[in-house]
């Protein structure tokens, strides 16, 4: 399967812990990005990379977020002093630089208890 | 005021019917605009890239209307696979971000 993966798909941990979500593209893709989504809402955009560089993040960002992508390739999403309200769907995207179709990885679902 | 707005829906119709979602962009300078499907606890995939003349895909139709800022899937001769949530996205065309409608809920009812 050479589509987006994303691990865990699912984590439990309770308030206060750290998590972190890795992100795996579709190789070749320069581009990244990670998207939150809560039940009966759309994906809300949280960052973006092109290759190995963040060229924006959210103002809804919190400073307990942090998302990394060392290499250009896989990238991972950190949430430190996790709150119950960090309960949702992380989406990663990928896509190419001259192609503007985003295709999604299976998500991690977070809950926080 | 929301970036993209949509109905929500639900949206229930029978077999063989003809449905269409509208979308509102608030940002006049948005660019590029995509109707995405998405499957109930699954990742939104890609249904098609909406342009400005207007485009069509067997039995799906997009339009876009810059003037009133709006943009538009037609589903005709709908299928129970056709069921999903249909999420409308805009790219303002500076930076990079997407933004997601919150989706249209289509229940085809047999």
């Amino acid at each position: 399967d050479t589509g987006v993966s994303q691990d865990p798909r699912h984590k439990i941990t309770k308030r206060g812990q750290n998590v972190t979500f890795r992100c795996d593209p579709i190789s070749e893709h320069n581009r990244l990005y990670w998207y939150r989504q809560t039940l009966g809402q759309g994906p809300e955009f949280l960052t973006y990379f092109q290759n190995e560089a963040q060229l924006e993040k959210s103002r809804l960002l919190s400073d307990r977020f942090s998302a990394e992508r060392p290499k250009g390739s896989f990238s991972t999403l950190e949430i430190q002093r996790t709150e119950q309200g960090d309960s949702a769907m992380y989406l990663c995207a990928s896509s190419l630089v001259r192609q503007e179709t985003q295709y999604f990885g299976p998500g991690t679902r977070l809950l926080v208890l | 005021r929301k970036e993209v707005e949509q109905d929500p829906g639900p949206f229930n119709v029978p077999e063989g019917a003809t449905v269409a979602f509208n979308c509102t962009y608030s940002n006049s300078a948005s660019q590029s605009f995509f109707w995405y499907r998405q499957d109930c606890r699954k990742e939104p995939k890609l249904l098609m890239s909406v342009y400005s003349s207007g485009n069509e895909d067997g039995r799906f139709t997009a339009q876009l209307n810059r003037a009133s800022q709006y943009i538009s899937l037609l589903i005709r001769d709908s299928k129970l696979s056709d069921s999903a949530t249909y999420l409308c996205v805009v790219n303002r065309g500076t930076g990079n971000q997407f933004y997601f409608g919150t989706g249209t809920s289509l229940t085809v009812i047999p």
